[in-house]
């Protein structure tokens, strides 16, 4: 079984510009989950998707983030225009979403912003 | 929501020492306690998790507690061995969410 997969694993940009990030979370996870992780940090959620409905993005900074999980399996995250304070692991996780709790990580693109 | 401390953030034991780290919550909601454990450059992966109708689980040399009068779970590992050197992150929550601590950063010195 294939795992949750991410790219780009590595992504540097300059301040100001777009950047996009992609996840395709394992076959049948109906629930798909995006967390940023700062350097030394925990990951911290930024939105949770059940099926294509984004049901918690009360993390999500609106100004610049944006997601979507048009067909309710892959999902793209955006950040536009990208600051300093972006530089993070930005992780996508899935799970079946029948109750038993599992996440399974994707490798995380690892973003550097200059 | 949902506040998760997690100590200590920096843990060195001997090979073949046991190693415990302790996680606080703070809504007594939470039911789900799951530890992920996070090597360097890789993805987090769970290790073994808890339920709140249960106060102990062992799987091999890893064992978790909870007690949830006090709003605190920890992971017990026995018999370290240098494969465990990682970062550990306990969490808290439901079943469909959960806030993570800082992690902890295991360190078995061979």
């Amino acid at each position: 079984e294939a795992g949750v997969v991410q790219s780009p694993r590595y992504k540097i940009i300059e301040k100001k510009q777009p950047v996009a990030f992609w996840c395709n979370p394992i076959s049948g996870h109906n629930t798909l989950y995006w967390y940023r992780q700062n350097l030394g940090q925990g990951p911290e959620l930024l939105i949770r998707y059940e099926n294509e409905e984004a049901v918690d993005d009360s993390q999500l900074p609106k100004d610049r983030f944006s997601a979507e999980r048009l067909k309710g399996v892959d999902s793209t995250l955006k950040i536009q225009p990208a600051e300093l304070g972006d530089s993070a692991v930005y992780l996508c996780a899935s799970s079946l979403g029948d109750g038993l709790g599992e996440q399974y990580f994707g490798p995380g693109t690892r973003l550097t912003v200059t | 929501g949902e506040n998760v401390e997690q100590h200590p953030s920096t843990l060195s034991v001997q090979e073949g020492d046991s190693a415990v780290i302790k996680c606080t919550y703070s809504d007594s909601a939470s039911n789900y306690f799951p530890w992920y454990k996070q090597e360097l450059g890789k993805r987090p992966q769970l290790i073994i998790d808890i339920r709140s109708n249960v106060g102990e689980k062992k799987d091999q040399r890893i064992a978790v507690t909870l007690n949830k009068t006090a709003k605190h779970f920890s992971l017990h590992i026995t018999e370290t061995q240098p494969e465990d050197s990682a970062v550990y992150f306990c969490a808290a929550g439901g079943y469909q969410k959960v806030t993570f601590g800082i992690g902890t950063k295991l360190q078995v010195i061979p």
